[in-house]
């Protein structure tokens, strides 16, 4: 099976700096994706790392190290609108095809 | 303009209904995905479709069938209502690939009385 573990929820200050941990366990994995999530609308697609590094996009980052089955979000310079919840998503293949596996998500509450 | 459209955005009914919820997207995409996202916010995968052939059914109850007439539509249809079935419903659509992104709906409020 798979295991996805990522904090319930956080707290930062505008400004601030937060990085958001996930850790996983899977078989054929083919990737890792995080989602931006705010409340009552549809998951949106930020970042999506398969190699080892990191890979930044302006104020978001994220890292991934497939030994150690571990990825962070980093978010810099923190907007109130940032506040929302950030799912991190496992790619893994499967013999019928590419099956994408969610954790439960990390609600980060961005304090003025 | 919509990208992945779903209908109805609110859905209120009684137990032992059926209802049924449509997704199109117009994205010129390939496959097509049913989530589910229940009160602890976890978003789990229903069912995969790739250019209308079934690819991922994860256990779902017989009670939930998809249709796909085309590659760009993918509906879900829902018999017997039961009190579990109260989540959202998220469809979504990519392109082939493990690293093409999913593209959301904006949800279907299912809520069972």
């Amino acid at each position: 099976g798979q295991n996805i573990d990522q904090p319930t929820e956080m707290t930062a200050t505008e400004g601030a700096i937060v990085q958001i941990n996930c850790t996983y366990q899977t078989s054929g994995f083919n990737g890792l994706f995080w989602y931006q999530q705010h409340a009552g609308e549809a998951p949106t697609f930020l970042s999506y790392n398969v190699l080892d590094g990191l890979e930044e996009k302006g104020r978001f980052s994220s890292f991934l190290s497939r030994s150690k089955g571990y990825s962070y979000l980093l978010l810099k310079e923190l907007q109130m609108k940032d506040s929302a919840s950030y799912l991190c998503a496992v790619i893994s293949i499967k013999a019928a095809g590419n099956k994408l596996t969610f954790g439960g998500g990390t609600r980060v509450l961005v304090k003025p | 303009d919509t990208a992945v459209s779903q209908t109805p955005k609110y859905l209120v009914t009684q137990m032992g209904n059926d209802k049924s919820i449509k997704c199109e997207q117009n994205l010129g995409h390939d496959t097509m995905y049913w989530y589910k996202q229940d009160s602890k916010k976890f978003l789990k995968i229903m069912f995969s479709y790739n250019n209308k052939e079934l690819i991922i059914n994860e256990t779902v109850p017989n009670r939930f069938s998809p249709k796909s007439p085309d590659k760009a539509h993918l509906n879900l249809h829902i018999n017997s209502l039961e009190l579990g079935d109260s989540a959202v419903y998220f469809c979504a659509s990519s392109q082939r690939g493990e690293d093409q992104p999913q593209h959301f709906g904006d949800g279907t409020r299912l809520s069972i009385l």
